[in-house]
């Protein structure tokens, strides 16, 4: 596609539920990146995907958060048992190559009441 | 904890000013890079500079990157109510340069 697709843009989930959050890269671009954003506060690194590999995966908060990446497009973020600290925008980074920019999805607003 | 941190946090100016952002990190880099935020939502990229670069300008923004101080600033020139956004810088380390590291950001205000 044309820029990097985030869905849904928005959820509200309840507390204990279980969400999934997807991100469709700009075809072509081998490396996709999740990072959290809480209200006013920095980018939080939590995964990157090189391919369909995932060589670092030491930002993720917890074991309650999973991601996946497959056929080296899609990927998805997948959070069990959702807390209100879960509260947070999630946005999704593609770029083609090293030391290439990165292009940003619009994020998922996500609301844990 | 977070390879870049921006300082100010905060900066208001009068618009035609010049706004000076900085940004220091811990260990070596391959580049840096700085986005600009507008609303909370997706970055867009501004600028990209090399380790090996000193000095970089796109237009109305100068970046300077010092590696034996680990430090980078963000110049933008003759400001306008546009350039009002959050601003990043983002550091790719030398170890491992797909991680790609955001630091906290400073809020640029332009008064009109």
């Amino acid at each position: 596609g044309a820029g990097v697709s985030q869905s849904p843009s928005n959820k509200v989930t309840e507390k204990g539920k279980d969400v999934e959050l997807r991100c469709d890269p700009i075809s072509g671009h081998t490396a996709l990146y999740w990072y959290r954003q809480s209200l006013g506060q920095g980018l939080e690194f939590l995964i990157y995907f090189q391919g369909n590999s995932a060589p670092d995966k030491s930002g993720l908060p917890s074991d309650r958060f999973s991601a996946e990446r497959t056929g080296g497009s899609v990927s998805t973020l997948t959070i069990q048992r959702t807390q209100q600290e879960d509260s947070a925008v999630y946005l999704c980074a593609s770029r083609q190559g090293a030391n290439e920019k990165l292009f940003f999805g619009s994020g998922t607003q996500l609301s844990v009441l | 904890s977070q390879q870049g941190e921006e300082d100010p946090q905060a900066l208001s100016i009068q618009e035609g000013e010049n706004a000076t952002m900085n940004c220091s990190y811990k260990t070596s880099i391959n580049n840096l890079q700085w986005y600009r935020q507008n609303s909370g939502r997706g970055l867009v990229h501004l600028i990209l500079i090399r380790s090996n670069e000193r000095e970089k300008h796109s237009g109305r923004l100068r970046v300077t990157l010092d590696t034996s101080k680990k430090s980078s600033s963000l110049l933008i020139t003759a400001s306008r109510a546009a350039d009002t956004a959050s601003y990043f810088c983002a550091t790719a380390r030398y170890s491992s340069a797909s991680k790609i590291i955001f630091g906290s950001g400073t809020r640029l205000s332009i008064r009109p």
